[in-house]
């Protein structure tokens, strides 16, 4: 059970606008930055996302992040076959003092 | 280019330690603004933080491991590495070493981990 929650899968079509949501608590995205990362099959998680809603350089503009109050989304916009993957949300815990994530997303594209 | 690469063997039997060593290349380990760490995923599962240490020796751990687990760092060969005590099957899992972005505040370890290394398969078995 993570401490973070998310769907276990998301699917679009081509072209279509995904959303991933990431719930938590006061304790974590009630306070602190969300990260997200993206781990393509069989590679190591790539950082996508952080503080919230910023780009690393060489990440597409498709992709963006949100937040408020207690949860966190990340969305996918013209979404593309190189974007199947398993997307992992991240922050700091309070409770456990340390980061937590979430236990992913594996998005299709159909 | 920071890159990290992990090495260490890929089984190891049951109530015996797992080591791994991480090895930075292309920038220093003693950097003021970063912690490195350790992250593994069992097959099929989510991702869990084990632990991250700064360069001057100063460690965190996951309580769930922290009896378990020892973290330590060797500026002079650009290392750092973790040991897992009485390991079970439990323990089998891909472990990334990351390089961890030191937060704000009170809260050091807030920050994001990026790069990560391609990860290193464990199995724990006889």
């Amino acid at each position: 059970q993570s401490v973070l929650t998310q769907p276990p899968s998301a699917s679009g079509t081509p072209g279509q606008r995904v959303t991933i949501s990431c719930s938590g608590s006061s304790s974590n995205i009630g306070t602190y930055y969300v990260y997200w990362y993206q781990q393509l099959p069989g590679t190591a998680p790539k950082l996508l996302i952080y503080r919230n809603n910023q780009r690393p350089s060489g990440v597409p503009d498709r992709f963006s992040g949100s937040e408020s109050g207690t949860s966190a989304s990340l969305a996918i916009s013209g979404l593309r076959s190189e974007d199947e993957a398993d997307y992992f949300c991240a922050a700091w815990d309070d409770s456990l003092s340390g980061p937590v994530f979430g236990g992913g997303t594996k998005v299709t594209v159909l | 280019q920071l890159q990290l690469q992990e090495s260490g063997p890929g089984l190891v039997k049951p109530s015996e330690t797992l080591s791994l060593t991480c090895t930075v290349s292309g920038g220093s380990i003693s950097s003021s603004d970063y912690y490195w760490g350790w992250i593994r995923q069992p097959p099929g599962k989510g991702l869990e933080w084990i632990g991250s240490i700064y360069y001057s020796g100063r460690t965190h751990h996951n309580p769930s491991l922290q009896s378990r687990v020892t973290v330590s760092v060797d500026t002079s060969k650009n290392q750092f590495s973790l040991e897992l005590t009485s390991v079970t099957a439990a323990d089998t899992a891909v472990y990334y070493c990351a390089r961890h972005r030191v937060g704000a505040g009170s809260t050091p370890l807030s920050g994001w981990f990026d790069p990560w290394g391609q990860g290193n398969l464990v199995t724990v078995s006889s």
